[in-house]
């Protein structure tokens, strides 16, 4: 199993869909998570940090489900410009970053 | 503006070549890393330093070497040695916590023919 899992998609939705994304991990001590936006041959960006109660950042929410082990991320009222692939990144350690766990990532088109 | 810099964007190059890629920060950050990105998988990790005049292996750090001599630089010298170099080259920086994202440079499209 990987440390990390993400369906790769593509979802392909219309312009103002409503879009879930699930990441899975293995190790139950994971400490920290985000969610980054990676666009075609760029480099990824932060788009969520994910905290023990979820959070919402406009159009974004992220929800974490320790018992489960997975992180949610929803995107409401879907614009072209969310185009892009989303990468999971989990974080086993809270005393360093340096063992991060980057999903391969679930890849969102929009269309008009 | 603060950010992280990388060059160049592109770099062609015969096997049997070393070639280095710059990475500058002037986010004031103490950690560093190199990370690779092939098509359809996650970020591997190649070194990372979390201070000045450290740094440590990655996940995949053969055929690779880094130097850590300022706090604001990180170059990365893909050897002759490295048997795959073709990739997408990303570096970041962070404070080094765990709790705190990274934030990555524009990338190295290297090319090795």
């Amino acid at each position: 199993r990987k440390e990390v899992e993400q369906d790769p998609g593509p979802f392909n939705v219309p312009e103002g869909a409503t879009v879930a994304f699930n990441c899975t991990y293995s190790n139950s001590a994971s400490q920290s998570f985000f969610w980054y936006r990676q666009d075609c041959r760029k480099e990824p960006k932060l788009l969520m940090s994910v905290y023990s109660s979820g959070n919402e950042d406009g159009r974004f929410t992220a929800q974490l489900n320790r018992a489960s082990q997975y992180i949610s991320l929803l995107i409401r009222d879907s614009k072209l410009s969310d185009s892009a692939t989303y990468l999971c990144v989990v974080n086993p350690r809270m005393d360093s970053s340096y063992k991060l766990i980057f999903g391969s990532g679930t890849r969102l088109l929009v269309r008009p | 503006d603060g950010g992280i810099t990388q060059s160049p964007k592109y770099l062609f190059r015969k096997e049997g070549q070393n070639v280095t890629l710059s990475c500058e920060q002037n986010l004031n950050h103490d950690a560093m890393y190199w990370y690779r990105q092939d098509p359809g998988q996650g970020l591997r990790l190649i070194y990372y330093s979390q201070i000045v005049n450290d740094f440590q292996k990655g996940d995949i750090a053969e055929g690779y070497s880094v130097s850590r001599e300022k706090k604001e630089s990180f170059p990365l010298t893909v050897t002759s040695a490295q048997k795959n170099p073709t990739a997408f080259y990303l570096c970041a920086s962070g404070t080094g916590q765990g709790f705190s994202p990274l934030h990555f440079g524009n990338g190295t499209r290297l090319t090795v023919t």
